[in-house]
């Protein structure tokens, strides 16, 4: 079954407390995405890993970082956490090497940062 | 580097009528295109994808089309439902050696009442 899954799905911390977001995925796709999604907004990309170890800013990477130590778990983590990361985080795969390749995005985490 | 623009943001029609939704893009080198749809709370799912040397393809309830002249990629749903209503975002992948990432327009609200 092809999926990709986020955990925890809802995450309510306090201005400087550290959050970490998982996301796993069964499909032994080699790349990955973490982006974040605000009300009325599309998705911007926080990081890109293209494997274990090789990982990528993407377009809004202040503030984040991430780990990727194995190839079906990438981490989102969040060092002293603000109000303005409050948001929706997606996390999404792709096969690399196929230009015609869909991304598979997870669930979602809501993380409020009060 | 690419970027893309989606309109209108926020759409509403009554069951039964067409909905478009329409992306200009600017890389006129662009060949990979996606449309995902995001109902209410819910992840993303594709719901097409396009090469652009297909001008017209159709799925269940709705037609994509490409105009490569315009660079224009319009989503056309045929005779919407209330089941339709969702968030809708194209996507196009930048023709740039190896690229894994995808340009997100930044999406529709699409509502249909009965």
């Amino acid at each position: 079954d092809m999926k990709v899954t986020q955990m925890p799905r809802y995450l309510i911390k306090r201005m400087g407390e550290n959050v970490l977001l998982e996301c796993g995925q069964d499909m032994s796709h080699e790349t990955m995405y973490w982006y974040r999604q605000d009300p009325g907004l599309g998705l911007q990309l926080i990081y890109i890993s293209y494997d274990v170890d090789s990982n990528s800013e993407g377009d809004i990477p202040k503030g984040y970082r991430v780990s990727r130590k194995k190839r079906e778990h990438f981490s989102l983590i969040l060092d002293s956490a603000k109000t303005n990361q409050t948001s929706v985080y997606f996390c999404a795969s792709s096969l690399s090497g196929d230009k015609y390749a869909e991304q598979f995005f997870g669930p979602g985490t809501r993380l409020t940062v009060l | 580097g690419e970027q893309v623009e989606q309109r209108p943001p926020h759409l509403s029609v009554r069951e039964g009528d067409s909905a478009v939704i329409t992306c200009t893009y600017t890389d006129p080198n662009s060949y990979y295109f996606f449309w995902y749809k995001q109902e209410p709370g819910a992840s993303l799912q594709l719901l097409m994808k396009v090469f652009s040397s297909t001008e017209i393809n159709e799925g269940q309830g709705f037609t994509v089309l490409l105009n490569k002249k315009d660079k224009r990629l319009s989503l056309n749903l045929t005779a919407a439902h209330p089941g339709d209503s969702a968030a809708y975002f194209c996507a196009v992948r930048p023709n740039q050696g190896g690229s894994a990432k995808l340009i997100f327009g930044e999406g529709t609200k699409l509502t249909v009442s009965s």
